[in-house]
């Protein structure tokens, strides 16, 4: 079945212990992004990749890492997580950016 | 920067009748116009898509329109049901400076039946 997989599926923890988000896709996708979505600010783009070692900053960057070994895997980093990372994070994939995307069924990070 | 605003951000509507979404984007080099549905606590599914070389777009009761012009697109869904209940998101893909992929902030659509 295709899909987007993440991990974890809900994570609560504190302030500055690092944490990451695994994405993994099995579609042979090139484009990859993560989004985090917020009440009344829709989905907004954090990273994206173009394709493997190809990594771009979207909308709201600052705070998280990402890297892109592998074509399947696209990992959200949060070096020293702070209480306004606290949102619900999308991974998403799809053939190139001007197709459309799949989404995985999203974390819920809560950092207290 | 780039920016893509859509109205309204709620929409109640009966049972039946139609409904549009509709959104502006700022960059012009946008070419790729995605709509996504998302259920309440589900993740979000496209539902129609249109290109910058075609005006319009039609699936079953969804369609949607784009005047490069004026730089607005809009989601029109006619006889609505319950199940249309949800959150519709629009985006633009943005191609200068990067590939990113920006999106409105939403609209909750309820039907009511």
């Amino acid at each position: 079945e295709a899909q987007v997989t993440q991990n974890p599926r809900y994570l609560i923890t504190v302030t500055g212990k690092k944490l990451t988000v695994t994405c993994s896709q099995n579609m042979n996708h090139e484009y990859m992004s993560w989004y985090r979505q917020d009440p009344g600010l829709g989905l907004r783009q954090i990273y994206y990749s173009m394709n493997v070692e190809v990594t771009d900053k979207g909308d709201v960057p600052e705070g998280y890492k990402v890297s892109r070994k592998e074509k399947r895997n696209f990992p959200l980093i949060l070096e020293s997580p702070s209480p306004n990372q606290t949102s619900l994070y999308f991974c998403a994939s799809s053939f190139s950016s001007n197709q459309p995307q799949h989404f995985g069924d999203g974390t819920r990070l809560s950092i207290l | 920067g780039e920016n893509v605003e859509q109205h309204p951000s709620t929409l109640s509507v009966q049972e039946g009748d139609s409904a549009v979404i509709k959104c502006t984007y700022s960059d012009s080099a946008s070419n790729y116009f995605p709509w996504y549905k998302q259920e309440l606590g589900k993740r979000p599914q496209l539902i129609i898509d249109i290109r910058s070389n075609v005006g319009e777009k039609k699936d079953q009761r969804i369609a949607v329109t784009l005047n490069k012009t004026a730089k607005h697109f809009s989601l029109h869904i006619t006889e609505t049901q319950p199940e249309d209940s949800a959150v519709y998101f629009c985006a633009a893909s943005i191609n200068t400076g990067g590939f990113k992929t920006i999106f409105g902030a939403g609209t909750r659509l309820f039907v009511k039946a």
